[in-house]
């Protein structure tokens, strides 16, 4: 079965700074990976994604994501955080024809000025 | 932009009452999605649709049944609510027909309190 794990569960960052959300996946088959954020009281959306191709991924908002198989890892990052990036933060694998996806547990991410 | 709602945004219920969510969208999109969302948890598939008529289960059915008559809608019911089941509720569709990799977009969600 397929599983992702996101071990951050709280980060604060200072405005500015840079940021890394870490995210490892289990999953037999090369894997769908995606990263989504949840802004207080909202959905969820899409950040990125990755299936195939290169590993460094650019999504929007400026951030970014490196998938690395030896270490089965899917890590988010942002050079220069802003303070609207604080929010949820979603790691997701999914599989198979009918796209079922599990999430991760998901990491806070607060900014402080 | 895909169009899906949700309804009613929020529900307080009690416990043995029949719960009824219902998810619309607006793009006739084949594949929708039923979550859970609970702090710890993250999101959590309850069941999913791939065609009218068409629905299968995700992690945690128990004590959930799914409906979907005609495209747009998805309808969730919990059928004697528990305690168990407050929680917010996100319904999902598939976005694409790559195949690969395609983006679910989520509608606002429905928060649901059983006393």
């Amino acid at each position: 079965a397929q599983s992702v794990t996101q071990p951050d569960i709280h980060i604060t960052v200072s405005e500015g700074a840079s940021l890394e959300l870490r995210c490892n996946y289990s999953y037999g088959a090369t894997p769908y990976l995606f990263w989504y954020v949840q802004s207080p009281g909202q959905g969820l959306q899409l950040l990125l994604k990755y299936f195939s191709g290169d590993t460094l991924v650019q999504g929007i908002k400026g951030f970014e994501a490196e998938f690395k198989r030896s270490q089965s890892s899917f890590n988010l990052r942002k050079p220069s955080v802003h303070w609207s990036d604080a929010a949820e933060y979603f790691c997701a694998v999914g599989s198979g024809g009918y796209q079922k996806v599990t999430f991760g547990t998901g990491t806070k991410l607060q900014v402080i000025p | 932009d895909a169009g899906i709602t949700q309804s009613p945004r929020h529900k307080v219920t009690e416990t043995g009452t029949p719960v009824t969510l219902r998810c619309h969208q607006t793009e006739n999109h084949r594949y929708m999605y039923w979550y859970r969302q609970d702090p710890g948890h993250g999101l959590r598939l309850i069941h999913y649709s791939y065609g009218v008529k068409d629905t299968d289960k995700g992690e945690v059915s128990d004590g959930y049944s799914v409906s979907r008559s005609k495209t747009e809608d998805f309808l969730l019911t919990l059928e004697s609510a528990t305690s168990s089941q407050t929680s917010v509720y996100f319904c999902a569709i598939r976005i694409g027909t790559s195949g690969r990799a395609d983006e679910q977009f989520f509608g606002p969600g429905t928060r649901l309190t059983v006393l």
